[in-house]
């Protein structure tokens, strides 16, 4: 089992629609949660983070952490077509500053 | 401000030449660096990362080698390019506990 798991997409949605997107991971240590934003042929860029469980929201972005089920999920509402990007999870493990853990990412198309 | 450069953008090259690519980091001292490798449908592979001048790991065995001499400055290097060397590659600091901040990456292809 791969410690973080992400369906890869593609997802394609109208504007204005309510996107979820979402992981799940095996390793119980994660306590760092992050989402990243890649256009094409870009860096990934950190959008959200959270630290263990519960929510944090910012402008159209929530991000959600379920620990008891290993689910990290991201929303956003009223997608717009600069939205249309590959968006990452990422975790790791409390403490020192160790490696980072990513999904595959979920390509996201949002169509005017 | 903090800033991270990587050079090429784009490469073209063909099997059994050499490769360099090189970052830098500004606005920070000590920095963690790393390089990933990114394939499509892959997503980001840690080919290798660096605490100090002259510390490298190695995540996977690879054709691949690092060098870190100067503090912010790191070196992604091969001695003989397979096809499977094409990707997307990503220089990485990290900033605190919530990640890293990437450079604009070079995109590879051996041919």
């Amino acid at each position: 089992q791969k410690e973080v798991e992400q369906d890869p997409g593609p997802l394609s949605v109208p504007e204005g629609a309510i996107v979820s997107l979402n992981c799940t991971y095996s390793n119980s240590a994660f306590q760092y949660f992050m989402w990243y934003r890649q256009y094409s042929r870009k860096g990934p860029e950190l959008l959200m983070y959270t630290y263990s469980s519960g929510n944090k929201e910012d402008g159209r972005f929530t991000a959600q952490v379920d620990k008891s089920s290993k689910y990290i999920s991201l929303f956003i509402r009223d997608s717009q077509p600069s939205d249309s990007a590959t968006y990452l999870c990422a975790m790791r493990r409390g403490g020192s500053q160790g490696n980072l853990i990513f999904g595959k990412g979920t390509k996201l198309s949002v169509k005017p | 401000s903090q800033t991270i450069h990587q050079w090429p953008a784009t490469l073209v090259q063909p099997v059994g030449s050499p490769l360099s690519l090189e970052c830098t980091v500004e606005g920070t001292s000590n920095p963690n660096l790393y390089w990933y490798r990114q394939a499509a449908g892959r997503g980001l592979q840690l080919l290798f990362y660096s605490v100090g001048i002259g510390q490298i790991s190695s995540e996977v065995p690879q054709n691949l080698s690092a060098s870190r001499p100067q503090d912010r400055q790191f070196i992604l290097s091969s001695k003989k390019l397979l096809l499977s060397d094409s990707g997307f590659y990503l220089c990485a600091w990290i900033n605190g506990p919530y990640g890293y901040t990437f450079g604009s990456g070079t995109r590879l292809t051996v041919v």
